[in-house]
């Protein structure tokens, strides 16, 4: 069993709706949890940061983390066709060695 | 905003070749990391620094070396490039290890 399980897609959507990604994750021991945007050819770009459990809202982002069920989830409000891209989520115990899904690519339609 | 840069965007190379990856971050981070990525895989850890002349194994590391020289370079090695070892190459930098800032990345060929 992987330590971090993201469901690769593809998820397409129409412009304006909510986009909900989602990963689980094995190991305890995580305390920070990370989405990374990456547009085609380019290298992942660091999206949201979270640390332990709760909520964070960056614009049209929300991070949340249930550490209780070990679920992490990226959502994202009135989508643009320029949120396509794969996003990845990354996790981290206190080692700092960083934890990738396999990524999700996105699709939105105009 | 931190800048993190490769050498190339895409590269092409022979079996046996002896290669290197560059990569350069101007943000003075301690932390240095050199993944590869595959379809499927995911992003996968080769090898990481957390000082000059430091280096610590990632998942892996076989067929690959390192080297860093300067706190701001960090460079992979691939001592006798095979066909498995094509992919996309991504170097990161990082303060505190855990908010990584990824370079474009480097998309080798080994022929």
């Amino acid at each position: 069993q992987k330590e971090v399980e993201q469901d690769p897609g593809p998820l397409s959507v129409p412009e304006g709706a909510i986009v909900s990604l989602n990963c689980t994750y094995s190991n305890s021991a995580f305390q920070y949890f990370m989405w990374y945007r990456q547009y085609s050819r380019k290298g992942p770009e660091l999206l949201m940061y979270t640390y332990s459990s709760g909520n964070k809202e960056d614009g049209r982002f929300t991070a949340q983390v249930d550490k209780s069920s070990k679920y992490i989830s990226l959502f994202i409000r009135d989508s643009q066709p320029s949120d396509s891209a794969t996003y990845l989520c990354a996790m981290s115990s206190n080692t700092g060695k960083l934890i990738f899904g396999q990524g999700t690519t996105l699709q939105v339609k105009p | 905003d931190v800048k993190v840069t490769q050498s190339s965007r895409y590269l092409v190379k022979r079996t046996g070749e002896k290669v290197f990856l560059e990569c350069v971050q101007d943000m003075d981070h301690e932390n240095m990391f050199w993944y590869r990525q595959d379809p499927g895989l995911g992003l996968r850890l080769i090898y990481f620094s957390y000082d000059v002349k430091m280096k610590e194994k990632g998942d892996i590391p076989e067929g690959y070396s390192v080297s860093r020289e300067k706190k701001e370079r960090f460079s992979l090695i691939l001592e006798s490039a095979s066909t498995n070892q094509t992919s996309m190459y991504l170097c990161a930098s990082s303060l505190n290890r855990v908010e990584q800032f990824f370079g474009p990345g480097t998309r080798l060929t080994v022929l």
